[in-house]
Parts: structure tokens; sequence; C-alpha cells
């Protein structure tokens, strides 16, 4: 079945250090790739995606390459802000009649 | 748009009342679920609508919850009767078509706690 592993949580960084969060999938096919972000007390917003291998998607200094020889689709960002703490799900979604499935969410803490 | 609405945003109640959770989609959109997050377990679906027919309900945990969605515009869960390990904050969120495809557009979320 389709599955997406992230890392555990919660990392915890200084401002302006480099952030990789890690998501794999298993899917079969050509899945779509998803990151979507929840800031505290809120609901999750999409952060930026990618439809197919090779795609890189951005959003906000956000940055995730869609590799199908590593079935990874890792987050990154060169320096981070304390406004940027926040839960982080990776999702994945396969071609059918199935909606979106999400990783368990990584908890990121910048610190001034 | 205002964007998903749900209500209340917070409710404290007392084991085996009943609990109604509410939601209003962003007009337009074809697509409407409920999750429910947790600590122990994430982010789970519970149920999703297409059309206001419901096409996947095996994320609802059990007879204790049902969801309905009369009209394009509104959606309902309830939890009847209600036990503590329902605690849990519920989000509904909406997307306008191709399930999957398109972005999901989230609720801020309903905080229960039941006591």
């Amino acid at each position: 079945g389709n599955s997406v592993t992230q890392m555990e949580g919660p990392v915890t960084l200084s401002e302006e250090a480099f952030l990789t969060i890690n998501c794999t999938y298993t899917a079969t096919g050509y899945p779509s790739l998803f990151w979507y972000v929840q800031y505290p007390g809120e609901g999750l917003q999409l952060l930026l995606k990618a439809t197919k291998a090779d795609d890189k998607g951005s959003n906000k200094g956000f940055e995730a390459t869609y590799r199908k020889e590593t079935t990874s689709f890792h987050l990154e960002k060169g320096s981070v802000q304390v406004s940027d703490s926040a839960v982080y799900f990776c999702a994945l979604w396969n071609s059918g009649n199935t909606p979106l499935v999400f990783g368990k969410g990584t908890r990121l803490s910048v610190i001034a | 748009d205002a964007g998903v609405i749900q209500s209340p945003r917070h409710e404290v109640t007392e084991m085996g009342q009943e609990v109604t959770l509410r939601c209003k989609p962003i007009s337009g959109h074809d697509y409407l679920f409920w999750y429910r997050q947790t600590m122990m377990r994430g982010l789970e679906l519970l149920i999703y609508f297409n059309n206001n027919v419901p096409i996947d309900d095996s994320g609802m945990p059990e007879d204790r919850f049902s969801a309905k969605m009369p009209n394009a515009s509104f959606s309902t869960l309830k939890i009847q009767p209600s036990e503590p390990r329902d605690s849990a904050v519920y989000f509904c969120a909406s997307s306008p078509g191709v399930l999957g495809a398109d972005t999901q557009y989230f609720g801020p979320g309903t905080r229960l706690t039941v006591l």
C-alpha cells in the first residue's frame, strides 16, 4: 500500500541553521508528493508539492526534490527563523480514488 | 473567501455526553474530510465526502462516531456517547476536486476534551 515515513522529532535548531527533514515513501507508480505545515493552534496548510520525478517544489525558502531513485522527498531550508517553528507533514497521493496519505509529522522548534 | 470554518473551537464535556462538531467547507469544493489529531496517533483520516456523499468511513473508530453532510455547505461529526479517549483536535478540510491531487484546505480545528 501507500505510506510515508518521516523522521521522528522533535527537531530543535538555532536561528539561521540549516534544516533537513527526511521523508521517504512507498507507493506503486508515480505518486504526487507534498509538504504541509501546521503552525501552533492552526490547521495544516500546503507548503509545497511536486508531481513528478526530479521536480523541485519550493515556497517561503523551503525546498524539496522528488527523487524516485531513492523514493524520497526531503524538506530543506538554508536558514531557519523562529517563525518556522511548526509541525511539518510529508504526504503522498497516488492515482485513483484514494485520499492523501500523511506521515506522522515532525515538530520543529527554532530558538533565537 | 473565509476559508474552512469550524465550530466550536473548543469543547469541554463530560463522559457520556453527546458532542457535535460542525464544519462549513469552502464554497465550490467537492470534497470534505474529517481528521482527528492526537499526540499518540498523529493525524488520522476519519471519513470523507464527495458531493455530499460519504465515500470512505473506514477510519471512523467505532459506532459512537457518525458524520453527515446534508448539503454542500455544512457537515457534522457527532460522538455519542463521548469517552475520555476521544479527546483530540478534530479538523475539517475541503478540496476543490480530483481527490488527492488538489490542495486540501484545513479549518482551524476543534479541540475536544472529554472529562
